[in-house]
């Protein structure tokens, strides 16, 4: 069974840029996981979708975060514009129900904003 | 609010040394507890879970008790291999429509041979 996929691995921006992150879930899955890793720091969440709707982004920004899961399948994750602070380690997973402790977790996406 | 709060690292020790890392945890009510590894250059991976006081969750060798008295669930493991360096995340989760992970801040190990 294929993992979770997210592109790309890694991305250099400039702040005040926009970026886009991918993420691809285990076939089947219906919940999908957005979370921040800052160096040293632990996993945040930031958004969980249920299918194509939100169920939780109260710890997303939303004044420069964006979220979206269309087909109910794949997910792209923007920051824009990004911040010197929003460096991190963006981390995708997915569950096959909601509310559940079960969820696999993605390579990451390591963003280093200059 | 919940909470976890884990040994400071990096952790370092020589190969078939005792593991102990510390993890302690705030919470308001009976969360299922866990530990998470993430090698270099991989996600974030399920290493041992559980659900409730007393129970002992293991693999690979690891072992946690969860101790509701200590609010503890600190991770062993009798000898360690060059292998297991890696990062070290102690978790909490409720369930419920409020349910999510929380995690500590991580604690890295590496293991010399």
């Amino acid at each position: 069974e294929a993992g979770v996929a997210q592109s790309p691995r890694y991305k250099i921006i400039e702040k005040r840029q926009s970026v886009a992150f991918w993420c691809n879930p285990i076939s089947g899955h219906a919940t999908l996981y957005w979370y921040q890793q800052i160096l040293g720091q632990g996993p945040k969440l930031l958004i969980q979708f249920q299918n194509n709707g939100v169920v939780d982004d109260s710890q997303l920004p939303k004044d420069r975060f964006s979220a979206e899961r269309l087909k109910g399948v794949d997910s792209t994750l923007k920051i824009q514009p990004a911040k010197l602070e929003d460096s991190a380690v963006y981390l995708c997973a997915s569950s096959l129900v909601p509310h559940t402790d079960t969820q696999y977790f993605g390579p990451g996406t390591r963003l280093t904003v200059l | 609010g919940d909470s976890v709060t884990q040994m400071e690292g990096p952790v370092t020790l020589s190969e078939e040394a005792f593991l102990t890392i510390n993890c302690t945890y705030t919470a308001t009510g009976y969360p299922s507890l866990f530990w998470y590894v993430q090698y270099p250059g991989e996600g974030l991976q399920l290493l041992l879970k559980a659900t409730k006081a007393d129970d002992k969750g293991s693999n690979k060798g690891f072992e946690a008790t969860y101790r509701k008295e200590t609010t503890s669930f600190h991770l062993e493991k009798g000898s360690v291999q060059v292998s297991d360096s890696a990062v070290y995340f102690c978790a909490l989760y409720y369930g419920g429509s409020q349910g999510n992970l929380i995690f500590g801040k991580g604690t890295k190990l590496s293991v010399k041979p």
